[in-house]
């Protein structure tokens, strides 16, 4: 079991659907990340919150909007997506906004995985 | 951002030592050096991180090259559990917060 929860597990949706990916943690971390992975590949980071505030953006598509609402939530909305966006979207928190500086390693969720059709 | 070469997979028997070798030539003199690693149909999860000296924990060592342009992860006796992908990753700060950028990974199998 992981600390972070991710919702859902799986979704599959239509290029004209709108949809949201929920990632929820209560440890009490500043920072929350998302991450995209395709099959056989890294994971790839997509944005970085820190304090509830966006601080790092990957250049990504405006396809994918994130929001936090509160500390403990994050969510990814999708609209328009594109069959290539088809992958395993990971959610993260850390303590810090700084991973791996004062003991403050990433909390990976399971991921949900998406299916563009 | 500073870069990491790992081999693509490696072998190990079972309760046997598993060296997991990194080369992170480009790196920075404030870059730190994390391993995570993702077992199937998982999110990864953290096994350890260092700067300039080696460090141990329950998990495994680490061991950073003195020039730091290299390290090895090291699993003293691998487990069936510890077939995974191994990610040595380089973090590095900016003024917005941190990164932590994946490179490709090294597969692990561990035979019985």
């Amino acid at each position: 079991d992981t600390e972070v929860t991710q919702t859902p597990k799986h979704l599959v949706m239509g290029m004209t659907n709108k949809k949201s990916l929920k990632c929820e943690q209560h440890m009490g971390h500043r920072a929350m990340y998302w991450y995209k992975q395709k099959a056989k590949k890294p994971p790839e980071l997509m944005f970085v919150y820190s304090y509830e505030k966006l601080s790092i953006n990957e250049s990504v598509p405006s396809r994918f909007s994130p929001e936090c609402p509160n500390s403990s939530l994050l969510n990814l909305h999708l609209h328009a997506l594109q069959p290539e966006d088809s992958a395993l979207y990971l959610c993260a928190s850390s303590r810090t906004e700084r991973p791996g500086l004062n003991n403050s390693p990433l909390h990976f969720g399971n991921g949900t995985r998406l299916t563009v059709t | 951002d500073a870069k990491t070469t790992q081999p693509n997979s490696m072998e190990s028997n079972e309760e046997e030592p598993v060296h997991l070798p990194c080369n992170h030539s480009t790196i920075s003199g404030t870059d730190y050096i994390h391993w995570y690693r993702q077992l199937p149909s998982q999110g990864p999860e953290y096994v350890i991180h260092g700067l300039t000296s080696n460090v141990n924990n329950r998990m495994a060592s680490l061991a950073i090259a003195e020039d730091r342009k290299s390290s090895t992860l090291i699993l003293h006796r691998a487990t069936l559990r510890d077939a995974a992908v191994y990610y040595c990753i380089l973090f590095a700060i900016y003024n917005q917060g941190g990164k932590l950028i994946f490179g490709q990974g090294t597969e692990l199998s561990v035979k019985p």
